[in-house]
C-alpha cells in the first residue's frame, strides 16, 4: 500500500525554465511533508519541507506547495539549473503518540533532467 | 559541524556471512534512524533510536536484524546469516528533537551499499 505517491518516473525541462514535481498522499495522519534531493550513491540531501498548518513555504528557488484537501503538494523550482539533475523523493510523517513526528514514509521518487 | 557518516560506503559478502554497518550521527542529535533502499524504490524505514532506546522496529526488521546505539551516539545495524534480498542500499539518518519542535527533519548520510553474493 504506497502511501506516498510520486507518479511521475522522470521529467525533463530547459535550463532557466520553472520544474514542478508532485506528490499525492493517501493518509490523512501525515501532517509534515519534506522534500529530498538524491545524487547516484550519495544519501538524501534536505532540500525544504512544510507543515499541514501552511500551504506554501519558499526557501530561494524552491517553493513547496500544499493542498490538504486534494492531499497533494509539490515542488517548484525556478529558475531551473543544470545542477538540479537528480532523483527527487517527496517524505511525509504523521505526529505519535508522543507528540512528535518521526519515521518518514517516502514515495519512489522523480527523476528530473534539467538540460541547457 | 560534519554530517552524518556511515562506514563502510560498500560491502561485498558472500550469502551467510554476517555484516555490521557503523553510523555516526550529526554531534548532539538525539534521533537516529535507520533505513533500507531498493533499486526504483524509495527508502523504508527500519528502525529509530532516541537517545539509546530503541523505541520503535519495522516488520521489515526480520530477527537476523539487530541495531544498537549503546552509548545515544553512534549506532550499529548488523545482518546475520546474509541473503541475497538484502542487498540494498542502507541509510542513516539523524535528528534533533527539542521539547520546542515537534517536527523531525532528518538529515541523511552517504550510505552503506550491500550486495550479497
Amino acid at each position: 500500500d504506497q502511501q506516498v505517491k510520486q507518479n511521475s518516473p522522470s521529467l525533463s525541462v530547459q535550463e532557466g525554465r520553472i520544474s514542478i514535481l508532485n506528490c499525492d498522499y493517501t493518509n490523512s495522519m501525515f501532517d509534515y511533508f519534506l522534500w529530498y534531493k538524491k545524487y547516484p550513491a550519495e544519501g538524501p540531501t534536505f532540500l525544504i519541507s512544510i507543515s499541514s498548518i501552511k500551504d506554501k513555504n519558499e526557501d530561494g528557488r524552491f517553493t513547496v506547495f500544499l493542498n490538504k484537501s486534494a492531499k497533494h503538494l509539490s515542488l517548484h523550482i525556478v529558475p531551473s539549473q543544470p545542477g538540479d539533475s537528480a532523483v527527487y523523493f517527496c517524505a511525509a510523517s504523521a505526529e505519535n503518540s508522543g507528540g512528535s513526528n518521526y519515521k518518514l514514509t517516502f514515495g519512489k521518487g522523480t527523476l528530473l533532467t534539467v538540460n541547457p | 559541524d560534519t554530517g552524518v557518516s556511515q562506514d563502510p560506503r560498500h560491502k561485498i559478502t558472500k550469502r551467510g556471512q554476517n555484516v555490521t554497518f557503523r553510523c555516526d550521527p550529526i554531534s548532539e542529535h538525539n534521533r537516529l534512524y535507520w533505513y533500507r533502499q531498493t533499486l526504483g524504490q524509495g527508502p523504508e524505514f527500519l528502525t529509530y533510536f532516541q537517545n539509546e532506546a530503541q523505541l520503535e522496529k519495522s516488520r521489515l526488521l526480520s530477527d537476523r536484524f539487530s541495531a544498537e546505539r549503546p552509548k545515544g551516539s553512534f549506532s550499529t545495524l548488523e545482518i546475520q546469516r546474509t541473503e541475497q534480498g538484502d542487498s540494498a542500499m542502507y541509510l542513516c539518518a539523524s535528528s534533533a528533537l527539542s521539547p520546542s519542535v515537534s517536527t523531525d527533519t532528518q538529515y541523511f548520510g552517504p550510505g552503506t551499499r550491500l550486495t550479497v553474493l
